[in-house]
């Protein structure tokens, strides 16, 4: 069974700040990953989606990267700004189910 | 159209009353999802359609309904909740992830149920 687990649970810094979210998976016979954000009591927004055969994507300040070898994805968050604050998700693709890691909850200060 | 659409945003219940979720995409997916999330935890899944059959349960009570009606619809039929049935219910929709092409999954705003 696959388990997904990310570090830090929670992270807090001064705006302008360059921050790296990591992310683990047990099982590397995914399809593919997916790094998304959920502001509180929202619903949850796709913010970048690797396929397993891709090292990394970009989307303006975030970079995702991703090593099935071994078993690892980070999220690399540039000049980090307050509408940045929120929880960031990590999800690994099987063969019919998604599986989220519990998350980071980032909170970016003025 | 690139969303998934949920109704209603926010639901109050009594234990004894039937309620429905709705659940809505147009972006010709045909893999949908109900997942379940408690504060402060990741979203746990409840149900998978595929193709508008039902092809995941996670021992979900049965007091929780699943029905896909179309490809594009997909509802969460409640009956006789109890309060800690109170969570935030998100619908998803994916291509097969078995698929050839599997561009991730869409999450929509979800559905805030409280059970009183």
């Amino acid at each position: 069974k696959q388990e997904v687990t990310q570090i830090p649970a929670a992270l807090s810094v001064p705006e302008g700040e360059n921050l790296v979210l990591n992310c683990s998976f047990t099982d590397s016979a995914i399809y593919n990953l997916q790094w998304f954000r959920q502001d509180p009591g929202k619903g949850l927004t796709s913010l970048l989606l690797i396929q397993s055969s891709q090292r990394e994507q970009t989307s303006g300040r975030l970079n995702a990267s991703l090593d099935k070898s071994s078993g690892r994805s980070t999220l690399y968050i540039a000049a980090s700004q307050p509408g940045d604050s929120a929880t960031y998700l990590c999800a690994a693709t099987g063969y019919s189910t998604l599986t989220f890691g519990k998350g980071t909850m980032l909170l970016v200060s003025p | 159209d690139t969303e998934v659409t949920q109704t209603p945003k926010h639901l109050v219940m009594g234990m004894t009353n039937k309620k429905s979720l709705k659940c809505e995409q147009h972006m010709g997916h045909r893999a949908m999802y109900w997942y379940k999330q408690k504060a402060k935890k990741p979203p746990e899944l409840m149900f998978v359609y595929s193709y508008e059959k039902l092809s995941i349960n996670e021992s979900v009570p049965s007091r929780f309904s699943p029905e896909c009606p179309n490809s594009s619809l997909l509802n969460l039929h409640l009956h006789a909740l109890q309060p800690e049935d109170s969570a935030l219910y998100l619908c998803a929709s994916s291509h097969p992830p078995w698929g050839l092409a599997n561009y991730g999954y869409t999450f929509g705003s979800g559905t805030r149920l409280t059970v009183v």
